[in-house]
């Protein structure tokens, strides 16, 4: 089975750095994966990592660590239209099912 | 990116009514997903598809039914709506040329009454 735990909640400055931390426990494993859900929205796909590093696309970079169950996604110079749920996923090996974690919600206040 | 759609975007009906959610998608990916989401709790999945005439139940246990005659169309029925029905239903799909990422459609909130 898979296991993914990431904080429920976090709250961070406009215009800082925050970093939402994410580890996981799976049998296999086929890529990580970050989603944005703002509330009563759908999830859209931000990033994807399937070997060791950091992968950076604009304001968003995600890192992983095979050997360590650990990802992260650091988003810099936050803006209040990132306030939303960051989903953290796991693709098994052999499997095109994702399992979702139950979502940090980021809170940016002025 | 896909293109993938879901009708109704909102549905309020009685309970015993039997309701079909529409998805649809144009990219021709042959993995397409249903999950179930309640206000701020995680996604289930609750059925999938790996290509026509292939259908499986997901984690969640769901009163739901699925088919999948066409490529491009994964529809989801309930045939005796309930209040405990009441949750946002969203689409989503992939393939192999998307290296696995799944991309959602906008969601269906149904509410029975």
């Amino acid at each position: 089975g898979q296991n993914i735990d990431q904080p429920t909640e976090m709250t961070a400055t406009e215009g800082a750095i925050v970093q939402i931390n994410c580890t996981y426990q799976t049998s296999g494993f086929n890529g990580l994966f970050w989603y944005q859900q703002h509330a009563g929205e759908a999830p859209t796909f931000l990033s994807y990592n399937v070997l060791d590093g950091l992968e950076e696309k604009g304001r968003f970079s995600s890192f992983l660590s095979r050997s360590k169950g650990y990802s992260y996604l650091l988003l810099k110079e936050l803006q209040m239209k990132d306030s939303a749920s960051y989903l953290c996923a796991v693709s098994g090996a052999g499997s095109y099912q994702l399992t979702f974690g139950k979502g940090t919600k980021l809170s940016v206040i002025p | 990116e896909a293109d993938i759609y879901q009708t109704p975007r909102y549905l309020v009906i009685g309970t015993g009514k039997k309701i079909t959610l529409e998805c649809s998608q144009t990219m021709g990916h042959d993995k397409m997903y249903w999950y179930q989401q309640d206000p701020g709790m995680e996604l289930h999945l609750i059925h999938y598809s790996y290509g026509v005439n292939s259908t499986e139940k997901g984690d969640l246990s769901s009163e739901s039914t699925v088919s999948r005659i066409r490529t491009e169309h994964f529809p989801l029925t309930l045939e005796s709506a309930r209040p405990s029905h009441t949750s946002q239903y969203l689409c989503a799909s992939t393939d192999d040329r998307e290296l696995h990422t799944q991309y959602f459609g906008p969601g269906t909130r149904l509410t029975v009454l």
